[in-house]
């Protein structure tokens, strides 16, 4: 069974970086595509862009281009997300999920933004 | 990028309801339609893709249809465990947008 598991919450102060790692077992790793879904307090869920690790290719929402950068490790199986310029709207939680559309999500990443 | 709405935002339902929710798209996605239904504090889970598939270990009571720019979600004989929100998210397309969520209440 795969199982996504990702690091843990963060705080960060406005006009910094986060990077949130999610880590991939049970299955194949590289040939999946990875998203990133973030869901702010009380709020829906919002596609960021997602990753194919097996060629490296990425797309991103329009509203994050200039902000965030999603990675893979074939090595480890790992996916990362860092969004820069944080600012107090970007607190949320944060998934990744395997596959399109995707049938396997991490347990969510709390980020909070604050002064 | 596409817009979808969702209707209603919120319903009210008993145990046993036959309950349908709507995903209406800004513009034609063929069948690159999924939905999920999420709990609180949990990550969503994922039903019904190709907007009729159901995904392997899901309930029959649930149902999705549709093409072009309007799906269905149906459940059929509502359960206590399916109280929850539930999301439509098109794949035609980048970015890959999702409905605003529908929030599914006992009345």
């Amino acid at each position: 069974q795969v199982q996504l598991v990702q690091s843990g919450a963060e705080v960060k102060k406005p006009g910094s970086s986060v990077k949130v790692s999610c880590k991939t077992s049970g299955g194949a790793f590289a040939s999946y595509p990875i998203s990133w879904v973030r869901q702010a307090p009380g709020q829906g869920l919002e596609w960021m862009g997602r990753i194919i690790p097996i060629v490296d290719i990425t797309n991103y929402a329009q509203k994050f281009q200039d902000r965030v950068t999603i990675t893979a490790d074939k090595s480890t199986s790992t996916a990362y997300m860092e969004l820069s310029s944080l600012r107090s709207e970007d607190t949320a939680v944060y998934y990744c999920a395997r596959a399109s559309p995707p049938d396997s999500w991490g347990q969510g990443t709390l980020v909070t933004v604050s002064s | 990028d596409i817009q979808l709405t969702q209707s209603p935002s919120f319903l009210s339902a008993s145990v046993g309801d036959r309950v349908t929710i709507t995903c209406r798209a800004s513009q034609g996605i063929s069948s690159y339609l999924a939905w999920y239904q999420q709990k609180p504090g949990k990550a969503p889970k994922l039903l019904i893709y190709a907007a009729s598939t159901l995904q392997s270990g899901v309930p029959s009571r649930f149902s999705g249809s549709g093409s072009g720019t309007e799906f269905t979600l149906t459940i059929n004989s509502l359960q206590p465990e399916d109280f929850a929100t539930y999301y439509c998210q098109q794949l035609n397309s980048y970015p890959r947008t999702f409905g605003q969520g529908t929030k599914v209440e006992i009345k």
